[in-house]
């Protein structure tokens, strides 16, 4: 079955960088785009970064445009974010997520949560 | 960007209760409106697309509808699984926004 694992997190120091994984299986993962949507404690969803199947395309939302980078690696199934320069307002639980097509996010890991703090 | 606005931000109902959540998008995003749920610690689930589209083994007690700006989801016969958070996201343009959740909790 489709299954998404995310790991990297944990608690990180303010100006610090942190690389998240998501491991895909289930599926050919070289044929979906993929999304990175985060949620701050208690809070909702907020959309981050799609890259497209084949990695060419990447879109990011603005509040996060030149601290994070999505990428991926097609031949091991994994989904990557960047995040550079890490703020306190950072902390959440961040998801990847399949997208079907025209942005709608099928199936979706349980996350890794990322804690900003000194 | 495209604001997203669901109300009410949370709501009491009895298992059997029929209810139902609006999303207001701040301009017209046709019919480009998706639905999930989510329970605490698990992933969303997504449940509907381009509005009124049921994704495949979702119940069909849950129902979408609108275009342009409003939309509505309403889950009828309430059971004890659907009390859970309701988010909508509009697939229109980038950024992909979500509202700020519903949260539907039993009386």
């Amino acid at each position: 079955q489709v299954q998404m694992v995310e790991f990297g997190g944990g608690v990180v120091q303010p100006g610090r960088s942190l690389r998240l994984s998501c491991a895909a299986s289930g599926f050919t993962f070289r044929s979906f785009g993929m999304h990175w949507v985060r949620q701050a404690p208690g809070k909702g969803l907020e959309w981050m970064t799609l890259i497209s199947y084949d990695g060419s395309n990447k879109y990011y939302a603005d509040s996060v445009k030149g601290r994070f980078t999505i990428s991926r690696d097609n031949s091991n199934n994994t989904l990557y974010l960047q995040i550079n320069s890490l703020r306190a307002e950072d902390t959440a639980v961040y998801h990847c997520a399949r997208d079907r097509g025209r942005a709608l996010l099928d199936y979706w890991g349980r996350g890794t949560l990322v804690t900003v703090s000194s | 960007d495209i604001q997203m606005t669901q109300s009410p931000s949370s709501l009491s109902a009895s298992v059997g209760d029929r209810v139902t959540i609006t999303c207001r998008a701040s301009q017209s995003i046709s019919s480009y409106l998706n639905w999930y749920q989510q329970k605490p610690g698990k992933a969303p689930k997504f449940l509907i697309y381009a509005a009124s589209s049921l994704q495949s083994g979702v119940p069909s007690r849950f129902s979408g509808s609108g275009s342009g700006t409003d939309f509505t989801l309403t889950i009828n016969s309430l059971q004890p699984e659907d009390f859970a958070t309701y988010y909508c996201q509009q697939s229109f343009s980038i950024p992909y926004t979500f509202g700020q959740g519903t949260k539907l909790e039993i009386k």
